[in-house]
């Protein structure tokens, strides 16, 4: 069945790294732009990143440019997340979410990857 | 940067209507999208589009979106409805993804 599974969370201290990797299975993985998708305890969802289908482009919301880079391997059918220069405010459960349509929207999601920054 | 503004909460009682608003500068010019996420599960896409329905959700899920203001309306509202509800555009001039705030719908 069409599935994204999130994988990579865990307790890191401010100013460490973490990579976040999303595994995807029962679709055409390289027919979908991938997005990182956030929600802190308690919060709304915040998107994080972008990728397109290629993975020639990208975007990043304010908030994390420059720290984090997000990628994707199609022949594995894999996307990722490198964290860097993690802060407090960016403990959340981080989520994968896709979409083939041409506006923009997510109709495949992870269950996510719970990210948790302290000392 | 580009907002989208929800009522924090919306009740209901079962069998009766609930509209949930999402509001943005100039919102009907985009396409939004609406999704619904339950306690500890992924969102759901609900509507795409403005008035969408992808498979499996019922007719009685609705959209619209003119001038400022897009609205869901679930129509014959179930106990199954409760849930939180997100509205959600792509904002071509910050090349981001913007989600609304988030309505949680309590069904009475």
């Amino acid at each position: 069945q069409v599935q994204l599974v999130e994988s990579g969370g865990g307790l890191v201290k401010p100013g460490g790294s973490l990579r976040l990797s999303c595994a995807a299975s029962g679709f055409t993985f390289r027919d979908y732009y991938m997005s990182w998708i956030r929600q802190a305890p308690g919060k709304g969802l915040e998107w994080v990143s972008y990728i397109s289908s290629s993975g020639r482009i990208m975007f990043y919301s304010d908030s994390v440019k420059g720290r984090f880079t997000i990628s994707r391997d199609n022949a594995k059918n894999s996307l990722h997340l490198q964290m860097s220069s993690l802060r407090v405010e960016d403990t959340a459960v981080y989520s994968c979410a896709g979409g083939s349509g041409s506006y923009f929207d997510f109709d495949i999601w992870g269950q996510g990857t719970l990210v948790t920054v302290s000392s | 940067s580009y907002v989208l503004t929800q009522p924090p909460s919306v009740s209901v009682a079962p069998g009766k209507t609930a509209r949930v608003t999402c509001g943005g500068d100039n919102i009907g010019s985009k396409p939004v999208h609406w999704y619904q996420q339950k306690p500890g599960r992924a969102p759901v896409l609900v509507i795409y589009y403005d008035t969408n329905r992808p498979s499996g959700i019922p007719e009685r899920v609705s959209g619209s979106n003119s001038g400022n203001t897009a609205t869901l309306t679930i129509s014959r509202v179930e106990a199954g409805d409760e849930a939180d509800y997100y509205c959600q555009v792509w904002d071509r001039n910050s090349d981001h993804y913007v989600f609304g705030t988030g309505t949680k719908v309590t069904v009475l």
